[in-house]
């Protein structure tokens, strides 16, 4: 079983819709979760960051935690074609090493 | 901020020859930095974990006298790929843990170096 899994996409949504991203871990412990925006041929860009559970806001943005699931997702709203990227979900595992475990990441494509 | 610089951005060389890249943390010291390798349309590969002062952290599968990483200074790591390949092209990004003050494991990547063994 993988670290940190994520739906591959590609995911497309007309422009003005609501994305919604999903992110399953597995190490329970796990208590810092991040995403990452990557355009093609770029470097990962950090966009959100989420340490408790709920929801946590940020523009266009919105980062969702259940640690009882071990599910964290990201909600962009008014979607823009811009936001067509890779996306990555990042998970910092329990052990106290500072590593990140990434998922493969969801291809999302905003349809003009 | 947390920026980090890499250099180059791209490089070409031949077959048998050896290439450093540079990763630096431009407004913050870094006592670790991390190497991934991407290939397209792949996902990130982390393969070594760099801290300030002592030996690098490989990654299993990863040779450690093939990619040599050097970390002499808390804003600067170091990546030399010995005796390149073609197989070993592509695309190399680093990341440092952000300043103190923000929130934990955060990391922030460089723009990545693009390399083509030919």
């Amino acid at each position: 079983q993988k670290e940190v899994e994520q739906n591959s996409g590609p995911l497309s949504v007309p422009e003005g819709a609501i994305a919604s991203l999903n992110c399953t871990y597995s190490d329970r412990g796990s208590q810092s979760f991040f995403w990452y925006r990557q355009y093609s041929g770029k470097s990962p860009e950090l966009i959100m960051s989420i340490y408790s559970n709920g929801d946590k806001e940020d523009g266009r943005f919105t980062a969702q935690l259940n640690k009882a699931s071990q599910y964290v997702s990201l909600l962009i709203r008014d979607s823009q074609p811009s936001d067509s990227a890779t996306y990555l979900c990042a998970v910092n595992p329990r052990t106290g090493a500072n590593n990140l475990f990434f998922g493969t990441g969801t291809r999302l494509t905003v349809i003009p | 901020g947390a920026v980090v610089s890499q250099h180059p951005s791209w490089v070409i060389c031949k077959s048998g020859t050896s290439v450093k890249i540079e990763c630096r943390s431009l407004d913050f010291q870094a006592t670790t930095m991390f190497w991934y390798r991407q290939f397209p349309k792949q996902s990130l590969m982390l393969m070594a974990t760099s801290n300030e002062g002592s030996k690098a952290t490989y990654e299993q599968g990863v040779e450690k006298d093939k990619f040599l990483i050097n970390h002499a200074s808390l804003t600067l790591s170091t990546l030399t790929v010995t005796s390149a390949h073609p197989e070993d092209s592509s695309f190399y990004i680093c990341s440092a843990i952000g300043p103190p003050g923000l929130s934990s494991y955060e990391q922030y990547f460089g723009p990545g170096t693009r390399l083509t063994v030919t």
